[in-house]
């Protein structure tokens, strides 16, 4: 079984266009976590869930929004997409233990969205 | 601000020769240090982490880490590359908020 899942693998769509994302994690973690990596291979954090909660949610515009309809699963909403939103979006899943640190994420395969 | 800096963004080795990928951070307090390998087209895997204890540190496939805090550095070391291990580098830390904070990456290639 693959620990965190996300779907689809990759996305094209028109500029305008509203997509989600789906990622889910059967590792039991209490942390979900989407980040973006763009074209030059930068990874940089978007948003963390920590058991439904949003915990950290970086300077993202307001089109993406994060969903956790439970701890398990974290699905990225994006409206109105743009020609820049094209990226691999990866969703990862981790156990913060009780100082905060992340002992291990684990990623998914990543979705490459293209925005056309 | 926390930050991470890999300086090489591409390297190549042959087959059989040792490799060394640098990895500078800028942490006020202790960090929590990471290397993530990216194969093409899959997600991260974990390859080392260092928290606390022993700055040499032993990961997976092979591959070893030293943490120096004189020289804010956390490079990673192996004796000898497999044609597999061509694959991006990330080095990353964790600012102890529950957020990885990952370097630009290093592209390995191996000659055969």
């Amino acid at each position: 079984d693959t620990a965190v899942s996300q779907t689809p693998k990759y996305l094209v769509t028109q500029m305008g266009n509203d997509k989600s994302i789906k990622c889910e994690q059967n590792l039991g973690h209490d942390t979900m976590y989407w980040y973006k990596q763009d074209s030059k291979k930068f990874l940089k954090i978007m948003f963390s869930y920590n058991n439904k909660e949003l915990i950290i949610n970086e300077t993202v515009p307001n089109r993406f929004s994060p969903k956790s309809p439970d701890k398990a699963h974290l699905n990225l909403h994006i409206n109105s997409l743009e020609l820049g939103d094209s990226a691999v979006y990866f969703c990862a899943s981790s156990q913060l233990s009780a100082g905060g640190s992340n002992e291990k994420l684990f990623f998914g395969s990543g979705t490459q969205l293209s925005v056309l | 601000a926390q930050s991470v800096t890999q300086p090489d963004i591409h390297i190549t080795v042959s087959e059989g020769a040792s490799l060394e990928l640098r990895c500078n951070y800028s942490y006020g307090a202790t960090p929590y240090l990471f290397w993530y390998v990216q194969s093409p087209g899959q997600g991260l895997q974990l390859l080392l982490k260092y928290f606390s204890g022993d700055t040499l540190v032993q990961g997976i496939k092979g591959f070893e880490a030293e943490f120096k805090r004189s020289q804010s550095s956390f490079n990673l070391r192996k004796p000898s590359v497999h044609w597999s291990d061509a694959a991006e580098y990330f080095c990353a830390v964790n600012n102890q908020g529950g957020k990885l904070i990952f370097g630009q990456g290093t592209e390995l290639s191996v000659k055969p």
